[in-house]
C-alpha cells in the first residue's frame, strides 16, 4: 500500500462548474500525476508535478489545471467542467529513493459531468 | 498517435492453461517497459517490467518477453487463476524520464 487516497471518490457536477479533485500521499514521494482512464484510450496523463510548486503538462492538459504547494497533495481543477471530462480519474506517485521505473496509483476518482 | 497498442480489447482462457497478452510499441525511446493490473473500482497496481537492455523478465506466474526488432512484448501468465481475471495495461517509460505512455487495454477472463 503506497499510501495514496484521493477525494471525492465519485462527483456528480453540471456543465460550467468548478471541480477540484485532491490527491494526498503519505509516502513523501517526489513526483505525482493526474491521469484520465477513458474506454478505448487507457490511461492518459493530464499534468504532473515533479516537486513543490513544480508541475508541467501531459498529453491531455487542456481544460486542466493543478497545483502542489505541500509536497503530499496534488490538486487537479477543472475550471468549468464539460461533458468531455466525464471520465475515471486516477493520482499516481513515485520517485521515493530515485527510483522512478513504478508509478503507484490510487483508488481513482469518478466524475460525470452533466 | 498511439505509442503503445494493445489490439486485442480482450482474451478468455480457462483456468490452468496459459495466458498472453500483446503489446505493440512504435517509439524507440521507451527505455522500461511496465505492466499494471486493474482490477473494477480499483487503481492500476504495478505487476512486471522489463529494461529494454533484456528480453526476458520472470516474476512467479508472470513472465514479460521483449523483441526488440519487432517492438513487441507479451505477457505469459501460467498457470491462469480467477483471479487474474482484470484489465492489463502495458506502458512504456520514456528514456530516463517519469513519464509512462500506456495502451488501451486488455480484458482478461479466466473461466474456471
Amino acid at each position: 500500500d503506497a499510501g495514496i487516497t484521493q477525494s471525492p471518490r465519485h462527483k456528480v457536477t453540471e456543465t460550467g462548474t468548478p471541480v477540484t479533485l485532491r490527491c494526498h500521499q503519505t509516502e513523501n514521494h517526489r513526483y505525482m500525476y493526474w491521469y484520465r482512464q477513458d474506454p478505448g484510450h487507457g490511461l492518459r496523463l493530464i499534468h504532473y508535478s515533479y516537486g513543490v510548486k513544480d508541475t508541467d503538462k501531459g498529453e491531455v492538459s487542456d481544460g486542466y489545471s493543478v497545483s502542489r504547494s505541500k509536497t503530499e497533495d496534488f490538486l487537479l481543477t477543472l475550471e468549468s467542467a464539460t461533458s468531455s471530462q466525464t471520465s475515471v480519474y486516477f493520482c499516481a506517485i513515485s520517485g521515493l529513493a530515485g527510483d522512478l521505473t513504478e508509478q503507484f496509483f490510487g483508488p481513482g476518482t469518478r466524475l460525470t459531468v452533466l | 498517435d498511439q505509442q503503445v497498442k494493445q489490439n486485442s480489447p480482450s482474451l478468455s482462457v480457462q483456468e490452468g492453461r496459459i495466458s498472453i497478452l500483446n503489446c505493440d510499441y512504435t517509439n524507440s525511446m521507451f527505455d522500461y517497459f511496465l505492466w499494471y493490473k486493474k482490477y473494477p473500482a480499483e487503481g492500476p497496481t504495478f505487476l512486471i517490467s522489463i529494461s529494454s537492455i533484456k528480453d526476458k523478465n520472470e516474476d512467479g506466474r508472470f513472465t514479460v518477453f521483449l523483441n526488440k526488432s519487432a517492438k513487441h512484448l507479451s505477457l505469459h501468465i501460467v498457470p491462469s487463476q480467477p483471479g487474474d481475471s482484470a484489465v492489463y495495461f502495458c506502458a512504456g517509460r520514456m528514456d530516463s524520464s517519469y513519464k509512462l505512455i500506456f495502451g488501451s487495454g486488455t480484458r482478461l477472463l479466466v473461466r474456471p
